[in-house]
């Protein structure tokens, strides 16, 4: 299966601000996904990134606060703009592979 | 989003217990997926399940596919510490990419 590095593994940003997460995958991939995950919850998918074409957002979320790039097969960034003490949340990207799909190890966001 | 119906929501059991949950759905989908996931870190795929009636083992677990492509269930027999943490099934519907996540099973190893 697609190993993916996540970073910032977390940080802590003042409201307002944004924060770029970066994913790297270790083989090409035409999907990445991008979840959140709200403390004590499920994963909630955000959106679907695919090389060469906008993202596709689900419900309740919105380009203008989630800014997605996919500039090549291997890599993916999201980015959490103008955020509130809401945004507090694991973000996870994830890449489908020959076994399943794979995520990364999470960025762990806290917004003060 | 939609999510899974998943159960039971947490575990209390004794090390060398057995363990089972399950994740039920209300449409059909084409994989089912287990996950594990630790405090820190990102889920990490367990059992990867592509046929209905599909039963596999990986180690102490056991996964199915329900013949009726609506549910799935997971198995740990002999329940050790490392087991602890949060498992999470997720379904993939047919002609769709995109996951959907159960709600999740938290399991707690009693001393």
């Amino acid at each position: 299966s697609a190993v993916i590095s996540q970073k910032p593994s977390r940080d802590i940003c003042q409201r307002g601000t944004s924060l770029t997460i970066q994913c790297q995958v270790d083989s090409q991939v035409t999907m990445m996904f991008w979840y959140r995950q709200q403390p004590g919850q499920s994963l909630t998918l955000i959106a679907t990134a695919n090389q060469g074409s906008e993202a596709t957002y689900e419900s309740g979320f919105v380009i203008d606060k989630f800014p997605i790039s996919r500039p090549n097969l291997t890599f993916s960034t999201l980015t959490v703009s103008n955020m509130s003490p809401e945004d507090s949340s694991i973000y996870l990207c994830s890449a489908p592979g020959n076994y399943g799909y794979t995520f990364g190890s999470g960025t762990r966001l806290t917004v003060v | 989003g939609q999510q899974l119906n998943q159960s039971p929501q947490s575990m209390f059991i004794q090390e060398g217990e057995d363990v089972s949950m399950n994740c039920t759905s209300s449409s059909i989908f084409n994989t089912w997926l287990w996950y594990k996931q630790d405090p820190g870190e990102g889920p990490v795929l367990l059992i990867a399940l592509y046929k209905a009636g599909e039963l596999t083992s990986n180690g102490r677990l056991t996964a199915q596919f329900g013949i009726t492509r609506k549910d799935s269930f997971l198995n740990i027999s002999a329940s050790i510490p490392s087991d602890v943490g949060i498992y999470f099934c997720a379904g993939r519907p047919p002609g769709n990419e995109k996951l959907t996540f159960g709600t999740g099973t938290r399991l707690t190893i009693i001393p």
